[in-house]
């Protein structure tokens, strides 16, 4: 079984609907990171998280230590939020990765 | 903002050529990563630093090597490339704090023909 498993692994939605990525481990951490990866290959940091609920504009990440989930919320979807939404374990240095989602938001 | 600067976003070469990839990065970070990315593999960790001149052998070092001898330049090294090697490869730096996450270059997609 992975660590780190990442659901669903490709999701097609319309323009305006609301999104949610899971991130399941199995292990225990320090904190979680939440990456967005463009088809151009660059990846942008959207949250890092140990606790509780992160938000910024119309994205939310949730992570409940107990449940060893976190999930990344996307309200009012756009076709610019198409990507590949990656979480990242992190425990002192050791680090491990989700195989990602991919999201494709259609107009 | 935090800056990491990847050498080449394309690069091609030949098979048995010597390949340098460069990153640096421009916020005093003691940790640098190199990833690779393939798909239906996700990233995978190659090498990381965690200081000038210490390097640690990630989930897949074989065929690779890195050099760090100044804090903001990580450099991996193919010294005889091989076809398996084409992929993007992704350079990451992280300030050691729980709190911060890492930040990622643009990638340099690497083709070896």
């Amino acid at each position: 079984k992975n660590e780190v498993e990442q659901s669903p692994q490709n999701l097609t939605a319309q323009e305006g609907e609301f999104i949610t990525i899971n991130c399941s481990y199995s292990v225990g951490i320090s904190a979680l990171h939440w990456l967005q990866q463009h088809p151009g290959g660059g990846i942008v940091s959207l949250f890092m998280l140990s606790s509780g609920k992160k938000k910024h504009g119309r994205l939310i990440a949730t992570i409940n230590i107990q449940e060893k989930h976190s999930s990344l919320h996307i309200t009012a979807s756009h076709p610019r939020d198409s990507a590949v939404y990656i979480c990242v374990l992190y425990n002192n240095n050791d680090m491990r990765f989700g195989a990602g989602t991919r999201l494709t938001v259609k107009p | 903002d935090v800056k990491v600067t990847q050498s080449s976003r394309y690069l091609v070469k030949r098979t048995g050529e010597k390949v340098f990839l460069e990153c640096v990065q421009d916020m005093d970070h003691e940790n640098m990563f190199w990833y690779r990315q393939d798909p239906g593999l996700g990233l995978r960790l190659i090498y990381f630093s965690y200081d000038v001149k210490m390097k640690e052998k990630g989930d897949i070092p074989e065929g690779y090597s890195v050099s760090r001898e100044k804090k903001e330049r990580f450099s991996l090294i193919l010294e005889s490339a091989s076809t398996n090697q084409t992929s993007m490869y992704l350079c990451a730096s992280y300030l050691n704090r729980g709190d911060q996450p890492q930040h990622f270059g643009d990638g340099t997609r690497l083709s070896i023909l």
